[in-house]
C-alpha cells in the first residue's frame, strides 16, 4: 500500500542548531513534493517545493532535499529559532491513474526549539 | 491581501442537524478542496473542484457535500452531521491542481 512517513514523534534542538526532518514514502512516484509549517490551530502554510528532477531547494534558512531512489526527502532549518516551533508537513503530488494529480499529505513532525 | 477565509471558525451542533462550512478566495484560483485533520491521520482531503462546476470525491467523502457556483466560493455542506465528523476542517485554493496550496484557518466542528 502506499504510505508517507514522518517521525511521529516530536524532535526537540537547541537553539542556533540545525533541525533536520525527514519524509519517507513507499510505492509512490511523485512528480514533486513540497513542504508546509502548521502552528497549532492554524491553517498550513506552503514553504517550498521540489521536482523529481532536483536534487536540493534552498529558500532562506530553509534546504529540502529529495532523493527519488531512496523516496525520501530531508527539510532542513539552519541557525534554529525558537518562532521555528510548529509541526511540518510533507505532501507528495501523485499521479492518479485515471488522470490528473492531488497532493497527498504526510502526518507531520513537531519541531521545538530550545533556548 | 490574498486569503482564505472560512465560517464559522468554531461550531458545536447535534446530530442530523444540516449545517454548512463558507469557504472564499480573493486570489482567482479555479482549484480549491477541502480537507479534514485528525489526530494520527494528518490531512485527509474530502473534496475537491478543479473550476466552476466542476467538482470530484477526494479520498474521505462519504457524509458531505460540496457545490462550486462561482469560482470564489467553495462551501461544504453535511446533511446529516455525524459524531464522527467531529474534526477540524480546512478549506484550501491554488492556481491549479496539486500546486502549492493556500489554507484557510480552520473550521473546528463539534457533532454530539
Amino acid at each position: 500500500s502506499q504510505k508517507i512517513e514522518q517521525n511521529s514523534e516530536a524532535l526537540n534542538i537547541q537553539e542556533g542548531k540545525t533541525a533536520t526532518l525527514t519524509c519517507n514514502y513507499t510505492n509512490y512516484s511523485p512528480a514533486y513534493l513540497q513542504w508546509y509549517r502548521q502552528d497549532p490551530g492554524r491553517g498550513p502554510v506552503f514553504l517550498l517545493l521540489i521536482r523529481e528532477n532536483e536534487k536540493e531547494k534552498r529558500k532562506e534558512r530553509l534546504k529540502v532535499t529529495f532523493d527519488t531512489t531512496l523516496k525520501q526527502s530531508l527539510f532542513h532549518i539552519t541557525a534554529s529559532q525558537p518562532a521555528d516551533s510548529a509541526t511540518y508537513l510533507c505532501a507528495l503530488d501523485i499521479i492518479l491513474t485515471g488522470g490528473g494529480n492531488k497532493l497527498t499529505f504526510g502526518t507531520g513532525t513537531q519541531l521545538k526549539v530550545e533556548l | 491581501e490574498a486569503q482564505v477565509t472560512q465560517n464559522p471558525r468554531y461550531l458545536i451542533t447535534v446530530t442530523g442537524k444540516k449545517l454548512t462550512v463558507t469557504c472564499s478566495q480573493n486570489m482567482n484560483h479555479e482549484y480549491m478542496s477541502w480537507y479534514r485533520q485528525d489526530p494520527g491521520l494528518g490531512l485527509r482531503q474530502i473534496y475537491y473542484s478543479m473550476n466552476v462546476e466542476v467538482t470530484d470525491k477526494g479520498d474521505v467523502p462519504e457524509g458531505y457535500k460540496v457545490s462550486r457556483k462561482e469560482k470564489r466560493n467553495f462551501p461544504l455542506i453535511l446533511e446529516s452531521p455525524s459524531p464522527n465528523q467531529t474534526s477540524l476542517y480546512f478549506c484550501a485554493s491554488s492556481v491549479r491542481l496539486a500546486g502549492d496550496l493556500y489554507f484557510g484557518p480552520g473550521t473546528r466542528l463539534t457533532v454530539l
